[in-house]
């Protein structure tokens, strides 16, 4: 059973603070790593697509970084704003389909 | 670009019923798509996956005769809960994802409860 672990499980940062939380997967059968931010209501929002070791991804305030050797990515947010409050998932890729991680809440604080 | 669109965003039905889903990828085709459940505090699980024009694979532990996924169009795929009980209630989420694309597109989810 492919295990997806995200830490932590939530987290309440002040705005204007930078912060950043981790997606631990399997380091064997990597085909690509999914972000994606998902706000109460609303469709989940694909982030990045990561494909290669060492990949660094960036959209705005947010990026994210890739180490398949050793089975971990970093998502981080500079300068957090209110709109950055939701729910941050990572998926893993193996056999053509994602498995998912619990997410990482993230409230800011105004 | 890239909106999937899935109805009814809530349900609520009587034991015993049938409830139909539909998940719509509003400007693509979708040659694959997916339906997830989430229960409470857990993460989303895949239960099936869905080829335009193939009978869906189902992940194990997932019935076929209770899920029974349609995907006629490039653009539709239902997926619909036959003789529904209390255990079903959840929510239920699909994603489209087109010919040669990387990313899974997703709907806003279906919140299903079954008294």
């Amino acid at each position: 059973i492919l295990n997806v672990e995200q830490s932590p499980q939530s987290l309440h940062v002040q705005e204007g603070d930078s912060t950043n939380f981790t997606c631990s997967f399997p380091s064997s059968n990597f085909y690509a790593l999914h972000w994606y931010r998902w706000e109460t209501a609303k469709s989940p929002e694909a982030l990045f697509v990561m494909t290669l070791n060492g990949d660094e991804k960036k959209k705005g305030r947010i990026s994210a970084t890739l180490n398949t050797k050793e089975g971990y990515s970093y998502l981080y947010i500079k300068g957090s704003q209110p709109e950055d409050s939701a729910t941050y998932l990572c998926a893993f890729e193996g056999a053509q389909k994602l498995v998912f991680g619990q997410g990482t809440r993230l409230t800011i604080n105004p | 670009g890239a909106v999937v669109s899935q109805h009814p965003s809530w349900v609520i039905c009587k034991s015993g019923t049938s409830v139909k889903i539909e998940c719509r990828s509003l400007d693509f085709q979708a040659t694959t798509m997916f339906w997830y459940r989430q229960f409470p505090k857990q993460s989303l699980m895949l239960m099936a996956t869905s080829n335009e024009g193939s009978k869906a694979t189902y992940e194990q532990g997932v019935e076929k005769d209770k899920f029974l996924i349609n995907h006629a169009s490039l653009t539709l795929s239902t997926l619909t809960v036959t003789s529904a009980h209390p255990e079903d209630s959840s929510f239920y989420i699909c994603s489209a994802r087109g010919q040669a694309r990387k990313t899974q597109y997703f709907g806003p989810g279906t919140r299903l409860l079954v008294l």
